[in-house]
């Protein structure tokens, strides 16, 4: 079974500029969750998806959103970049308890 | 508001050693908690998942247990090896007050340096 994959892998950006990544999940998994990972924070839950849904938000702000389409695979997009976005974001599947995360998208904002 | 915490920050032990990794939560109502191991610049591999209604799991040379009533975890690992040295990390799992949705809180992990 293929596991969850995401892309792109690795991502510059400048200020102000939009960003969009991408997640698939194992197959039949319907959830997806998005995570941000940065050295002073550690591991944050930004959102989670289930067939279509979002089920739970985390404290971000409204420049991040998510999406996730009927064949599961999900995307999250970042509006107006700013310097403290740079992070390396991982989504998760799950079917039931347990999470696979993906590889992760290193963003890096300058 | 669910805190876990991870002691120590950063471990180097000699091969072969046995070592323990502590997780500590502050909210007893997690309904299971994950252990992973991240390698630098990686995504997280699970190593092991006990459930709120177990006490441990093994897998291999990892052991780990789960004491809600304390809000503790750890993570035994037997005979380390070098390619064990990566980070390692605990989250708790919720569900949310959508029902039937989770997330994870997770402590800031345990750099494991395994010396040949």
């Amino acid at each position: 079974k293929a596991g969850v994959t995401q892309t792109p892998r690795y991502l510059i950006k400048t200020r102000g500029q939009q960003v969009t990544l991408s997640c698939s999940p194992i197959s039949g998994h319907r959830s997806v969750s998005w995570y941000q990972q940065t050295p002073g924070q550690g591991l944050q839950f930004l959102f989670e998806y289930f067939s279509e849904t979002q089920r739970n938000k985390g404290n971000f702000p409204g420049r991040f959103s998510g999406r996730q389409f009927s064949n599961s695979r999900s995307e999250m997009n970042v509006s107006t970049l700013e310097l403290g976005d740079s992070a390396l974001y991982l989504c998760a599947s799950s079917s039931w308890d347990e999470q696979y995360f993906g590889p992760g998208t290193r963003l890096t904002v300058t | 508001k669910q805190e876990v915490t991870q002691i120590p920050a950063a471990l180097s032990v000699p091969e072969g050693e046995n070592l323990v990794l502590n997780c500590s939560f502050t909210d007893s109502a997690i309904y299971n908690l994950q252990w992973f191991r991240q390698d630098p610049g990686k995504g997280l591999t699970s190593l092991l998942l006990i459930q709120s209604s177990q006490r441990e799991q093994t897998s291999g040379r990892l052991n780990a247990s789960l004491d809600k009533s304390s809000g503790r975890s750890t993570l035994y690992i037997a005979a380390s090896q070098p390619g064990d040295s990566a980070t390692y990390l605990c989250a708790g799992a919720h569900h949310t007050s959508q029902g039937g949705s989770e997330k994870l809180v997770f402590g800031k992990g345990t750099k494991l340096t395994v010396n040949p």
